[in-house]
Formats: C-alpha cells, structure tokens, sequence
C-alpha cells in the first residue's frame, strides 16, 4: 500500500477565489488521480495526472477550471479555480500501487465556498 | 462507460448480525474494487476482486465476472463497521457506484 498526504484537510473560500490542494505520495507511483465527491454522493474522477505533461480530464472537467500539476512520480496538485459555492466538495487524491491495480486514497479535503 | 448500480441503498442492523451488499454492473470489467468510506470520510480498499472470492477477516467478497455482480458480506457486523461501502468497476477507469450506508447499532 502507498502513505499518501493531502493537504489541506479543509479550508472555507470566498466565492472567486482559487485554492490548490497538495498531495505527496510516500513512494514512487505510476498513476495518481483526483476525484470528487460532492455533499452525499459518490465519487466522480476529475482527471488522471500525467507525470510531466498535461493532465487527462474526464467529460464535464476542464483544464481552466481544474489545473493539474504532477512535477515528478510522488507529487501532484489540483487547483480548483474561480471558485463558486457549487464547487463544495470532497476533493480526494487517489494513486494504483505499481503492483496491481488496487486504488488508495488520500485522506481529502472538504472544500466549503461562501 | 459503464454503469455501477449498488444495492440496499441504506442498510441498518443490530451488532452481530451479517449483511450482504451486492454491486451490479453494466459491462464486462476488468478491474472491480470495494471500499469502506468511514464516517470521517477516509476511504479504504477494501478488495480488488475482478473474479472469484477474496475473505479478509469478518469480510469477504465474491465476484461473478460472467454475470456482471458482485457480493460483499459482512459477518458479525461491528459498530465500527457503520459507513458507506462503495464498489468501483471499469474497463478502463474506475467507475464508482451510489454507495450503500451502513449503520450498526450497539
């Protein structure tokens, strides 16, 4: 299994305003993710994040919207931009171990914007 | 992409006593996954079971690849064991279903 760090655990924003959520991997992985999971519902993935290129975002995720950065195999951010209330949420960084393919979560961070 | 259906949606029951939630799926998958998400929102893995079946303590899971299901059984239900149980499935990236919320009551 992988330790992986996400933070902020939680934060409140101004409508408008942007936040970037950091998550840091304990080893090396090849595939790191993030998903949301909005008040009561399941979780829809946002985006695969690409080690040193761009990002590959599912259908309804843009980039202008949801940039993604993944400097190296432990590392990865997710911005969320121009914030408006819609956008509370559980936000929630995932990585597959290079072994299989079971998927590990970051502990998440619940978004609130006023 | 394919479509996750999981059922009961909420499940309540008395500590000790088992449970069984299954997951449907629309499509053959090549990789299916159960979690337990706790009621401070970490999410555990707690199978990856594209076929067969897999025991882990007081949980086992069953997967049935040619008819599209698969069980998760809980056995001597805990309170600790109260949250939502997700299954995930996909052919190419993991689709989550709508959950099932478990309450064990002491």
């Amino acid at each position: 299994s992988a330790v992986i760090s996400q933070k902020p655990s939680r934060d409140i924003c101004q409508r408008g305003t942007s936040l970037t959520i950091q998550c840091q991997v304990d080893s090396q992985v090849t595939m790191m993710f993030w998903y949301r999971q909005q008040p009561g519902q399941s979780l829809t993935l946002i985006a695969t994040a690409n080690q040193g290129s761009e990002a590959t975002y599912e259908s309804g995720f843009v980039i202008d919207k949801f940039p993604i950065s993944r400097p190296n195999l432990t590392f990865s951010t997710l911005t969320v931009s121009n914030m408006s209330p819609e956008d509370s949420s559980i936000y929630l960084c995932s990585v597959e171990t290079r072994e299989g393919e079971k998927l590990f979560f970051g502990s998440g961070t619940q978004l609130s914007v006023l | 992409g394919i479509q996750v259906e999981q059922s009961p949606p909420d499940l309540i029951l008395q500590e000790g006593a088992n449970s069984t939630l299954r997951c449907n799926f629309s499509d053959s998958v090549n990789n299916l996954q159960w979690f337990h998400q706790n009621p401070w929102g970490q999410l555990i893995n707690l199978f990856y079971i594209p076929s067969g079946t897999k025991q882990n303590g007081r949980l086992s899971a069953t997967t049935v690849a040619t008819e599209r299901y698969s069980l998760l059984y809980i056995s001597s239900s805990q309170t600790t064991d109260s949250g939502v149980y997700f299954c995930a499935g996909s052919a190419r990236q993991l689709t989550f279903g709508s959950g099932t919320q478990l309450t064990v009551l002491p």
